[in-house]
């Protein structure tokens, strides 16, 4: 597609359930990232993606967040057993090979955990 | 590993008036350096990119940017803001290999008053 497209946009989701949150990159781009952006705080990396792989998984925060990508283009962020802390946008980008070419954004997934 | 720091959380400008937002960055080797824009409820935009070159870096909008490696920073200049220049400001640095991870700043805010 012509941008970076995620879903769902927005999420309500109760405390303890699962959510998954889709990215589905810009075509050709092999390289996909995702962040958290809390209320008020900056972008909080969370992982990398060099085609299937994923090479830098440092930003996880917890064994509940697990990421997966498929065909070297879709991925899914889950979220297992959600808390509260867990609120808040996800944001997914694309790039052809890494920070050395440009990082797109999607609008991002606005999650809230009640 | 890499990090930025943004000093400037809020900054009130006078529509007219000239900006620069304040960026430093921490990495041992040449970094690339980006500057994102983010209006309320919108993705990040990208403003411009610093790669090697020319360190006087134009972009998008009206914006500029000045890599300087003795003090480490990549500060962010316009020389007339416009209203619709208010949003949150994003400095990123990315490393050359590896990850290729962006690094961001907590973000500034700019509020225009008219």
């Amino acid at each position: 597609g012509a941008g970076v497209s995620q879903s769902p946009s927005n999420k309500v989701t109760e405390k303890g359930k699962d959510v998954e949150l889709r990215c589905d990159p810009i075509s050709g781009h092999t390289a996909l990232y995702w962040y958290r952006q809390s209320l008020g705080q900056g972008l909080e990396f969370l992982i990398y993606f060099q085609g299937n792989s994923a090479p830098d998984k440092s930003g996880l925060p917890s064994d509940r967040f697990s990421a997966e990508r498929t065909g070297g283009s879709v991925s899914t962020l889950t979220i297992q057993r959600t808390q509260q802390e867990d609120s808040a946008v996800y944001l997914c980008a694309s790039s052809r090979r890494g920070s050395g070419n440009t990082i797109y954004f999607g609008e991002g997934s606005w999650l809230t955990v009640v | 590993a890499q990090s930025v720091t943004q000093p400037d959380i809020h900054i009130t400008v006078s529509e007219g008036a000239s900006l620069e937002l304040r960026c430093n960055y921490s990495y041992g080797a040449t970094p690339y350096l980006f500057w994102y824009v983010q209006s309320p409820g919108q993705g990040l935009q990208l403003l411009l990119k610093y790669f090697s070159g020319d360190t006087l870096v134009q972009g998008i909008k009206g914006f500029e940017a000045e890599f300087k490696r003795s003090q480490s920073s990549f500060n962010l200049r316009k020389p007339s803001v416009h209203w619709s220049d208010a949003a949150e400001y994003f400095c990123a640095v990315g490393a050359q290999g590896g990850s290729e991870k962006l690094v961001f700043g907590k973000g500034t805010k700019l509020t225009v008053n008219p």
